[in-house]
C-alpha cells in the first residue's frame, strides 16, 4: 500500500537557519515522490519531485529534498530559511492502487522567525 | 501560460442544497483530479478524468460526482449538501496521467454549508 508520513505537524526556525521537514513513505515498487507548498487560502505549489537518479532533487524557491531509499524518506531542504517561506508543507507519493493519484501526508506547518 | 482556474472562489449554501464547482485546466493538460481538504481529514481524493472518461473514484458517497467535457474543463457537483461538506475543493491537472507527471493546482473553492 502506498503512503506518506509526515511526523511533525509544525516545525520552527529561525531566519536565515537550514529548514528541514521530515518525510516518510511506504510504497510497493519504485516510490514517486512530491513535495507541495500551500499558502494561506491559496491552493497546492508544485515544488519538486523525485522520480528515478540523482538522491538530491532541487526545485523551486531554493528548496531541495533527499532521497533515501535505506530509510525511505525524502525530507524537504533549504540551506537558509526566509520568513516568506512560511507555510504548510505537504508530501505525496503516487498511488498506483487509484490510478496513479497523489496520496496525500498530513501536512506540516513551517513557521520561520525573523 | 494560464493556470488553473476554479470559479467560484467562495460558495456558501444551505443543508440539502446541491452545488456545482468549475475547473478550467491548464491548456494542452488533459487530466484532471478533484480533492477535498478539511483540517480534520486532510486532503482526500476524490475523483479523476481524462479524455472526459472518470478513471477513478475516491471514498465518497455518490452525492458527490463530476465530469469532464470535450475542452477538458470539468465540474464537480455535490448534491444534498451536508455540514460536513463544508471544504476546500481543490482542482488538479496534468498533462499526463504518468507516475512521473506533477500536478498543477487550482487556489480552490471555498464551500461552506449552513
Amino acid at each position: 500500500a502506498q503512503s506518506v508520513a509526515q511526523p511533525e505537524d509544525q516545525v520552527n526556525v529561525a531566519e536565515g537557519n537550514p529548514l528541514t521537514v521530515k518525510c516518510t513513505y511506504s510504497v510497493s515498487g519504485n516510490p514517486y515522490l512530491f513535495w507541495y507548498v500551500q499558502y494561506p487560502n491559496r491552493g497546492l505549489q508544485f515544488l519538486l519531485k523525485y522520480i528515478t537518479g540523482d538522491n538530491l532533487v532541487k526545485g523551486s524557491y531554493g528548496f531541495e529534498a533527499e532521497f533515501n531509499k535505506s530509510q525511505t524518506s525524502f525530507h524537504l531542504k533549504k540551506p537558509s530559511a526566509l520568513v516568506s517561506d512560511s507555510a504548510l508543507y505537504f508530501c505525496a507519493v503516487r498511488d498506483m492502487r487509484k490510478a496513479n493519484n497523489l496520496f496525500f501526508g498530513t501536512g506540516t506547518r513551517l513557521t520561520v522567525i525573523p | 501560460k494560464a493556470g488553473v482556474t476554479q470559479t467560484p472562489r467562495y460558495l456558501i449554501k444551505t443543508r440539502g442544497q446541491q452545488v456545482t464547482l468549475s475547473c478550467s485546466p491548464i491548456s494542452g493538460h488533459r487530466s484532471v483530479s478533484w480533492y477535498q481538504q478539511t483540517p480534520g481529514q486532510g486532503l482526500q481524493f476524490l475523483f479523476e478524468y481524462f479524455s472526459e472518461t472518470q478513471r477513478n473514484k475516491g471514498n465518497f458517497p455518490g452525492r458527490f460526482s463530476g465530469r469532464q467535457f470535450s475542452n477538458s474543463r470539468s465540474e464537480m457537483n455535490v448534491s444534498t449538501l451536508e455540514l460536513g461538506d463544508s471544504a476546500l475543493y481543490l482542482c488538479a491537472s496534468s498533462q499526463k496521467t504518468d507516475m512521473n507527471t506533477e500536478a498543477f493546482f487550482g487556489q480552490g473553492t471555498r464551500l461552506t454549508v449552513v
